[in-house]
């Protein structure tokens, strides 16, 4: 079957812009999770959706958001982008969201703010 | 609070020799804890997972860690390393319940393997 895919895997953009990024999981999972990985920070969970609902965040700033619609695919997005923002932010698909039950990742959306 | 921590950051070993990547977690009660994997440029594979079943997990490629209740460790092994094993190694403690599900990941362990 296939994997998690992100879109798209590369973005560049400038300070002060907003970013969406998307997320579609393997079929059938209905929980989508959101990590940033940066070098100083490492992974941080953004935030999870199950059934079009935010179930959990992490502690990140108002500007980062996030939606899942009725087909499990989730967005992120990110406004007022600042320097810092610059990461590799991962998606992870699973059934139900139990981490016990596997997580699968994407390979990522790496973004540069300039 | 579940935490873990991966006590070298850089590990450097030559082909076929042994590898030894070392986490020790803390948690209040008993958790679940994965390895991870990453290479350059790509997402987060799944290694292995423990669940409170066998104390010694088995995973992909060849991988083995062994829960240590008494030593709060879960270090991740391998027999002999292949020049493919390069890549960052990522021991993470999950939370769960309800509103609370997420990874909480240590800060990485950078494998190099010497020809």
């Amino acid at each position: 079957k296939a994997g998690v895919t992100q879109t798209p895997r590369y973005l560049i953009k400038t300070r002060g812009q907003q970013v969406t990024l998307s997320c579609s999981p393997i079929s059938g999972h209905r929980s989508v999770s959101w990590y940033q990985q940066t070098p100083g920070q490492g992974l941080q969970f953004l935030f999870e959706y199950f059934s079009e609902t935010q179930r959990n965040k992490g502690n990140f700033p108002g500007r980062f958001s996030g939606r899942q619609f009725s087909n499990s695919r989730s967005e992120m997005n990110v406004s007022t982008l600042e320097l810092g923002d610059s990461a590799l932010y991962l998606c992870a698909s699973s059934l139900d969201g139990i981490p016990a039950y596997g997580y699968t990742f994407g390979s990522g959306t790496r973004l540069t703010v300039v | 609070a579940q935490s873990v921590t991966q006590l070298d950051s850089h590990v450097s070993v030559s082909e076929g020799t042994p590898v030894l990547l070392r986490c020790n977690y803390s948690s209040s009660y008993s958790p679940s804890l994965f390895w991870y994997v990453q290479h350059p440029n790509k997402g987060l594979q799944l290694l292995l997972k423990y669940t409170s079943a066998a104390t010694l997990v088995k995973g992909i490629n060849g991988f083995e860690a062994e829960f240590k209740k008494s030593e709060t460790s879960f270090h991740l092994t391998k027999p002999s390393a292949h020049m493919s094993d390069a890549a960052e190694y990522f021991c993470v403690v999950s939370l769960y319940g309800g509103a609370t599900n997420k990874l909480i990941f240590g800060t990485g362990t950078l494998l190099a393997v010497q020809p």
